[in-house]
């Protein structure tokens, strides 16, 4: 069966430090993989996405993904976070399109000054 | 105005009540999925529908029920709240993939607060 870890249950970092959140998949076909973040008190937002092509993947508010598929990871990564990005994290993936997404548990990220 | 919504957005209910929890969604969307997030646990699929015909059970199916009224609301119900139905409910949507091997993103709600005393 598909699933997701995040081996990082709460991750603190300082503002302007760099970030990487990790996510591991399982399962043996070439998943289509997914970053979503959920401010305090919102919905979720999609990121980023990679479904095949450049394994380096640009997404919005500054962030990107490496898709490796020897190491079975998609790690999400930004070079200078902003107190702004204090949210939880959520990696995805899925094997086709008729089945729905599965959700890692999520990484809650903290930034302090 | 926001493309799926939520309501109620947030209810408190005793143990034993029939709670209905529904979603709306503007996007022409034919995928509807309910989850639910539980501090510590991420997202959890209770049930997804893939078009108005089509109602499947996801990992945690039990206690729950939905109904696709038209493809753009999918409801949630509660048929005999437990306390340990207290959590964050979510409804997303998403387009049927483009072509082979495509997928859809998904379009999340705000959710919505349930507490079961």
């Amino acid at each position: 069966a598909q699933s997701v870890t995040q081996p990082d249950i709460h991750i603190t970092v300082s503002e302007g430090a760099s970030l990487e959140l990790r996510c591991n998949y399982s399962y043996g076909a070439t998943p289509y993989l997914f970053w979503y973040v959920q401010s305090p008190g919102q919905g979720l937002q999609l990121l980023l996405k990679y479904f095949s092509g450049d394994t380096l993947v640009q997404g919005i508010k500054g962030f990107e993904a490496e898709f490796k598929r020897s190491q079975s990871s998609f790690n999400l990564r930004k070079p200078s976070v902003h107190w702004s990005d204090a949210a939880e994290y959520f990696c995805a993936v899925v094997y086709s399109g008729n089945t729905p997404l599965v959700f890692g548990k999520g990484t809650r990220l903290s930034v302090i000054a | 105005d926001a493309d799926v919504t939520q309501t109620p957005r947030n209810r408190i209910t005793k143990t034993g009540k029939r709670i209905m929890l529904e979603c709306s969604q503007t996007k022409g969307h034919d995928r509807m999925y309910w989850y639910r997030q539980d501090p510590g646990l991420g997202l959890r699929l209770i049930y997804y529908s893939f078009d108005v015909k089509d109602i499947n059970k996801g990992e945690i199916s039990d206690g729950y029920s939905v109904s696709r009224q038209a493809q753009a609301k999918f409801s949630l119900s509660l048929e005999s709240a437990i306390p340990n139905q207290t959590a964050l409910y979510f409804c997303a949507t998403s387009d049927r993939p483009s072509g082979r091997g495509n997928y859809n993103e998904q379009f999340f709600g705000p959710g919505t607060r349930l507490t079961v005393l």
